[in-house]
């Protein structure tokens, strides 16, 4: 099992650019979720697919974010433009839902830089 | 808006002690998780506990959730220097949607 496999681990970009983070879930996942995490705010949930469909994209900031899940097995989050205020880890995870008990499977995120 | 809440925010410890981490939250959940977290690295699951339970073990982990109180603990036994890391909470409400709280950083001194 590969686990939840992000792309880039690494980020940096400058301000007004358009950012593209990437996330393959464990397969058979059919729920799919990004959060964010900064010092200040903690981890937030941005959004959350379950079989390729945003459930719920109550946490995205503003008009910048844009998250798709086109197939089972990725999903992209993007921002456009970006600003340095984007700064922070972003973090994939993938879920089973076999019951309503089943935990999270995370990924090991990509540092986003925007200067 | 975060649904847990921990405390402490940071606590450090002598190895072999216990470590106790508390979560509060604020409203009705499914069910309660807790998730560790190392340097540099995504979160791991470590245990849940259902709505409906009071007390869980795993190891050397052990939960309670007090529902009326809307409060968790997470205690740690005979803690080593390889628990260091940051501990979260996560409560799960309806629609499968899971909130985390701020979290508790754990030193453990060799």
């Amino acid at each position: 099992d590969a686990g939840v496999i992000q792309s880039p681990r690494h980020e940096v970009t400058e301000m007004g650019q358009e950012v593209t983070l990437r996330c393959k879930p464990i397969s058979g996942h059919d729920y799919l979720f990004w959060y964010r995490q900064t010092m200040m705010r903690g981890l937030e949930l941005l959004i959350y697919f379950n079989n390729n469909v945003p459930i719920d994209d109550s946490g995205m900031p503003e008009d910048r974010f844009s998250a798709k899940m086109p197939n089972a097995s990725f999903s992209t989050l993007k921002i456009q433009p970006s600003e340095p205020r984007d700064s922070a880890v972003y973090f994939c995870a993938s879920s089973l839902r076999g019951s309503d008990n089943s935990p999270l499977h995370f990924g090991n995120g990509t540092r986003l830089t925007v200067t | 808006s975060q649904q847990g809440e921990e405390d402490p925010q940071a606590l450090s410890i002598q190895e072999g002690e216990n470590a106790t981490m508390n979560c509060s939250y604020k409203t009705s959940i499914n069910n309660l998780q807790w998730y560790r977290q190392n340097s540099g690295r995504g979160l791991v699951h470590l245990i849940l506990i259902r709505s409906n339970e009071r007390e869980k073990h795993s190891g050397r982990l052990r939960v309670t959730l007090d529902t009326s109180k809307k409060s968790s603990s997470l205690l740690i036994t005979a803690s080593r220097a390889a628990d260091t890391a940051s501990y979260f909470c996560a409560t799960r409400t309806g629609g499968f949607k899971t909130i985390f709280g701020a979290g508790t950083r754990l030193f453990v001194k060799a």
